[in-house]
């Protein structure tokens, strides 16, 4: 139980163009909802949290413009990033706290090359 | 405010050899504390958490962690290294039950000698 189904998992855009990344809860309520940005070789940075029905909280330094976050039901999330540059280009990985076991489960992650 | 420090990038192991992960947080509040493991181009899957009880975890795939409070060390282990366990490992810490969001560490990545 308890998992999150992230799509897609490899996308190729080209610069200027936007890109809607989709992660949805399949058997549970999720919430909350994280984004996080990981780098090659790297840890996973948190990007923003974002609550059902309300607005994204965004971390220090990432562009809310940039990274559009909307979380309309409680089984949806989307990240959406608006005019992609290829310094956007990254693996971006949504997560959900799990209500009835205080853990988290994690999306399958997205490849977003821009070129 | 909360961190997570792995020591260790990369750890390498012979393949039936012992494999220990180290894991130091901080935390203001009693913490939840995780260990994840990833694949390269997947997401994070669950090795164990700790949340509260016996502080001795076991988790999937032989690994198991001790949460010790006085160290405020979350360590992890697995008594022989299978070439499957080859991967990169994260830990992290949330904020008890009223916590949100996860804190990770820089991860460690595993490498498993035959």
């Amino acid at each position: 139980g308890a998992v999150v189904s992230q799509h897609p998992s490899r996308v190729i855009c080209k610069s200027g163009t936007s890109v809607k990344i989709e992660c949805r809860s399949l058997d549970f309520q999720a919430t909350t909802m994280f984004w996080y940005r990981q780098f090659p070789k790297q840890s996973l940075m948190l990007m923003a949290t974002s609550n059902e029905g309300s607005k994204a909280t965004y971390e220090q330094g990432v562009e809310k413009d940039k990274f559009l976050i909307n979380h309309a039901s409680l089984t949806l999330s989307t990240l959406t990033v608006t005019s992609a540059h290829p310094e956007d280009s990254s693996f971006y990985i949504c997560s959900a706290r799990v209500p009835t076991n205080y853990g988290y489960t994690f999306g399958s992650g997205t490849r977003l090359t821009v070129v | 405010a909360q961190s997570v420090t792995q020591l260790g990038s990369h750890v390498s192991v012979s393949e039936g050899a012992l494999v220990l992960l180290r894991c130091n947080y901080s935390s203001s509040v009693p913490p939840y504390l995780f260990w994840y493991v990833q694949y390269p181009n997947q997401g994070l899957q669950l090795l164990l958490k700790y949340t509260t009880g016996a502080t001795l975890v076991k988790g999937i795939n032989g690994f198991e962690a001790e949460f010790k409070k006085s160290e405020t060390s979350f360590h992890l282990t697995k008594p022989s290294a299978h070439m499957s366990d080859a991967a990169e490992y994260f830990c992290a810490v949330s904020e008890g039950a009223a916590g949100n969001k996860l804190t990770f560490g820089g991860g460690t990545r595993v490498l498993v000698k035959p």
